[in-house]
């Protein structure tokens, strides 16, 4: 399958800062990427997705942003809280070809 | 609340044994997968199916088969079950082809042994 890379497999992070999980991917055809996060014991769940027309998308305490330049996809996510401690990943994927997952990072998150 | 259905949290079984894996939705979806979690390998696709009766091969799709008489039922079979099999096995399904978005069961930690 195609590569979805990982910057750094884990993250610590201090409960209130910033958190930011980056991925770099390899193939430019690419036109949809997505995050998901996964808390110990349970399947993936959705946080945002978005499309190669877009550069930055916003939910709630969560921003994608997406440099199609570099092949780099980072998710940031704001006030970090415990409950965001998790493993993160990237996915990708092209027309209707499945997701490509990332190998992912864990997020810890110190009180 | 919508739901895909993993039938087993945990399973033990014997090296050479057929193994069935089932997986329900209860969204009305098309498409649906199936993955491996490996530690450090993050989440590689198995098969995955577009429509009922239809499966194509994903990226690891050696030692397993898949089955989907039902369009809300997708199931892994292990035809002959060995060690190198012992994992995580999710289950996923989608709205799109492609699965943008997908809804992930709770997983199933498979243990050959």
């Amino acid at each position: 399958g195609e590569s979805v890379g990982l910057h750094l497999p884990t993250l610590s992070v201090q409960e209130g800062d910033n958190s930011i999980i980056n991925c770099a991917y390899s193939n430019s055809a690419s036109d949809y990427f997505i995050w998901y996060k996964q808390e110990s014991g349970k399947g993936p769940q959705f946080i945002i997705d978005i499309r190669s027309n877009m550069d930055k998308r916003q939910g709630q305490r969560v921003t994608v942003l997406l440099n199609k330049t570099v092949k780099h996809l980072s998710l940031q996510i704001a006030a970090t809280q415990p409950g965001d401690s998790a493993v993160y990943f990237c996915a990708e994927n092209w027309g209707n070809t499945p997701l490509v997952f990332g190998k992912g990072t864990r997020l810890s998150v110190i009180a | 609340d919508v739901k895909v259905t993993q039938s087993s949290r945990y399973l033990v079984k014997r090296t050479g044994e057929k193994v069935f894996l089932e997986c329900v939705q209860d969204m009305d979806h098309e498409n649906m997968f199936w993955y491996r979690q490996d530690p450090g390998l993050g989440l590689r696709l198995i098969y995955f199916s577009y429509d009922v009766k239809m499966k194509e091969k994903g990226d690891i799709p050696e030692g397993y088969s898949v089955s989907r008489e039902k369009k809300e039922r997708f199931s892994l079979i292990l035809e002959s079950a060995s060690t190198n099999q012992t994992s995580m096995y999710l289950c996923a399904s989608s709205f799109r082809p492609g699965g943008e978005k997908l809804f992930f069961g709770s997983g199933t930690q498979l243990s050959v042994l």
